[in-house]
């Protein structure tokens, strides 16, 4: 069992549909990022969480640190918001020098068709 | 301000040949992460320098190793290559050690190594 798994693997939906994708992880975080990658493989960070929730723009993130899990929406999603969304996380446990690594999910590819 | 420059964009090699890739971090990021994404999958973390030292790092075999250079930028050299490490290779930097809550990573456009 992978220690950050995402839903859906694919999501396909329509122009201006409201989008919701998940993340759920296994144990205690320092901190949950939301990770956009378009073809050609370039990474956009989109959000940092520890708590709460976050608004950019059309783009929604909120986390529930007790129920381990957190969800990216999209309002009024457009095609250029297809490419893949990834769910990584920052582990709570000991402090090492040095960032603390992050474990991903699988990502979420997203198509949105006009 | 450059972000996180990764060379080069493709490269292409044969199996049991060695290979170099270069980042170069976001201008006052010290911390660099390299990362290994198969396609269709995740990335997944191969090590972090800090200091010019390897601070973490990931199940990989010891034929991936790496060094960061004063200005802190950073190669990921892989040796003995095999088909299976065909995959995007990432880059990442944060700031200051990255051990704030607050940092984020920056990634690097990613270098594509194909092993025919």
């Amino acid at each position: 069992k992978n220690e950050v798994e995402q839903s859906p693997q694919n999501l396909t939906a329509q122009e201006g549909e409201f989008i919701t994708i998940n993340c759920s992880y296994s144990v205690g975080i320092s901190a949950l990022h939301w990770l956009q990658q378009h073809p050609g493989g370039g990474i956009v960070s989109l959000f940092m969480l520890s708590s709460g929730k976050k608004k950019h723009g059309r783009l929604i993130a909120t986390i529930n640190i007790q129920e381990k899990h957190s969800s990216l929406h999209i309002t009024a999603s457009h095609p250029r918001d297809s490419a893949v969304y990834i769910c990584a996380v920052r582990w709570g446990g000991q402090r090492v020098q040095g960032a603390q690594k992050l474990v991903f999910g699988q990502g979420t590819r997203l198509t949105i068709n006009p | 301000d450059a972000g996180v420059t990764q060379s080069p964009t493709h490269l292409i090699k044969t199996r049991g040949q060695q290979v170099t890739l270069r980042c170069s971090p976001k201008s006052g990021h010290d911390t660099v992460s390299w990362y290994q994404q198969a396609l269709g999958q995740g990335p997944q973390f191969i090590f972090q320098y800090y200091e010019e030292e390897e601070r973490q790092r990931g199940n990989f075999p010891d034929r991936f190793s790496g060094h960061q250079f004063p200005n802190y930028s950073s190669e990921l050299n892989v040796n003995a290559l095999l088909l299976g490490d065909s995959a995007l290779y990432l880059c990442a930097s944060s700031p200051q050690g990255g051990e704030r809550r607050t940092d984020t990573q920056y990634f690097g456009p990613g270098t594509r190594l194909t092993v025919l």
